[in-house]
């Protein structure tokens, strides 16, 4: 275990459910990030909340809803979603840049399918 | 915005021998350099960082990387391979409030 925690590791979804990925991290770490992995496209930033304030959305779509209710939650709601929104979806959080310790721990992702 | 490019996909090296995997970076300004590594199914794990100081920079596993500002290249580099170094592995650039990575490159060790 890395210290960030995601659940659920799988999810198999329909385009017109709604669920909830989640994130928990104990490293006393300030911010906390989204990030989308395709096969064979580069990592992709979709949200991140510092100090439990969205700071940056890269342009991601309305159907995907992050909420960061504390410095060690983040949650991603997702409703009616595409198939093309199946991917890995990695958590990973770090303390703020200008720190010695600046650097991400990722958690284990949660492999989506959307049928 | 800063950016890393990776340029090969996929690097094959026999075990025992060195490996290199290449990053080259743009940024404005001093950059925070990283490189990470991912195992099937997995997240990604830390391997190293260039934030300031000796240009050449020492990992985890035995991994090292050269900052090297001239050539804008932050390469990976292992002395001798393992077959359990078999991964894809990520450079990434600090740019703004979040990391950038590059597109990744899967390294295969041959026995």
């Amino acid at each position: 275990e890395t210290g960030v925690t995601q659940t659920p590791r799988h999810l198999v979804m329909g385009m017109t459910n709604k669920k909830s990925l989640k994130c928990e991290q104990h490293l006393g770490h300030n911010a906390m990030y989204w990030y989308k992995q395709s096969a064979k496209k580069p990592l992709e930033l979709m949200f991140v909340y510092s100090l439990e304030e969205r700071v940056e959305n890269n342009s991601v779509p309305s159907r995907f809803s992050p909420e960061c209710p504390n410095s060690s939650h983040l949650f991603l709601h997702l409703h009616t979603l595409q198939p093309e929104d199946s991917a890995l979806y990695l958590c990973a959080s770090s303390q703020e840049w200008n720190t010695p310790n600046y650097g991400y721990t990722f958690g284990s992702g949660t492999r989506l399918t959307v049928v | 915005a800063q950016s890393v490019a990776q340029p090969e996909d996929q690097v094959n090296v026999a075990e025992g021998n060195p490996l290199t995997v290449k990053c080259t970076y743009s940024v404005s300004g001093n950059p925070y350099l990283f490189w990470y590594v991912q195992y099937p199914n997995r997240g990604l794990q830390f391997l190293l960082k260039y934030i300031t100081g000796d240009n050449l920079v020492k990992g985890s596993y035995g991994f090292e990387a050269e900052f090297n500002k001239s050539q804008t290249s932050f390469h990976l580099k292992k002395p001798s391979a393992l077959v359990s170094d078999s991964a894809l592995y990520f450079c990434a650039v600090r740019d703004r409030e979040a990391l950038t990575f590059g597109s990744g490159t899967r390294l295969q060790v041959q026995p």
